[in-house]
């Protein structure tokens, strides 16, 4: 079935940094891409998604590009603050399976000032 | 405009009991869903309501049901709780279920419930 693997937390960073969280996909059918961030105490929220290969998402700095060749999905940052510190979620719909969102498990990023 | 607003933030079981977790939206929104977030599993849907009067199982469904009172409120409950069900649920809503899929809209999450099963 459809999936979705990200790497291992936590993260840890300086403030400035350049960030790279890895998301990688599995998909039988044409699936649309997301990053979701969870701050501390709250609920989710939708950080950036792309509907079609070759789609870059983008907001609040982050970028993430949708390519279909290497099914992944990474979502970048230049310089990160200490207010970007949260959990990451890549999660994929797929509108030809069942709609449903499947996320990942979650990347914890930490930045230090 | 409140969101997703769930209640309570905050509860704690013994095994055996049993308890109802609240959501409502005021967006209008056609579709509700229930997940639980578990550390190292991401979040898993448990049921979701692609619109008023339907509701259809999840990836977990075991040990829960769900209510569609109306447009507005989604409810979750635990029959017998049990040790596993410890974790933090979240309620959410979308405007429509299969425009998710396309990125046309968005699923809005409320704060969560963490719920721990003794």
């Amino acid at each position: 079935g459809d999936s979705v693997t990200q790497m291992e937390g936590p993260v840890t960073l300086s403030e400035e940094a350049f960030l790279t969280i890895n998301c990688t996909y599995t998909a039988t059918g044409y699936p649309s891409l997301f990053w979701y961030v969870q701050y501390p105490g709250e609920g989710l929220q939708l950080l950036l998604k792309a509907t079609k290969a070759d789609d870059k998402g983008s907001n609040k700095g982050f970028e993430a590009t949708y390519r279909k060749e290497t099914t992944s999905f990474h979502l970048e940052k230049g310089s990160v603050q200490v207010s970007d510190s949260a959990v990451y979620f890549c999660a994929l719909s797929d509108l030809y399976r069942d709609d449903k969102i499947i996320f990942g498990k979650g990347t914890r990023l930490h930045i230090l000032p | 405009n409140a969101g997703v607003t769930q209640t309570p933030k905050f509860q704690v079981l013994k095994t055996g009991q049993s308890m109802t977790l609240q959501c409502a939206q005021d967006m209008n929104h056609n579709s509700m869903y229930w997940y639980r977030q578990d550390p190292g599993m991401g979040l898993r849907l448990i049921y979701y309501s692609a619109s008023e009067g339907t509701t259809d199982k999840g990836e977990v469904p075991n040990g829960y049901n769900v209510s569609r009172l109306n447009k507005r409120e989604f409810s979750l409950r635990l029959e017998s709780a049990a040790p596993s069900q410890t974790s933090v649920y979240f309620c959410a809503s979308s405007e429509a279920f299969a425009t998710v899929s396309r990125g046309e809209t968005r699923q809005y999450f409320g704060p969560g419930t963490r719920l721990t099963v003794t």
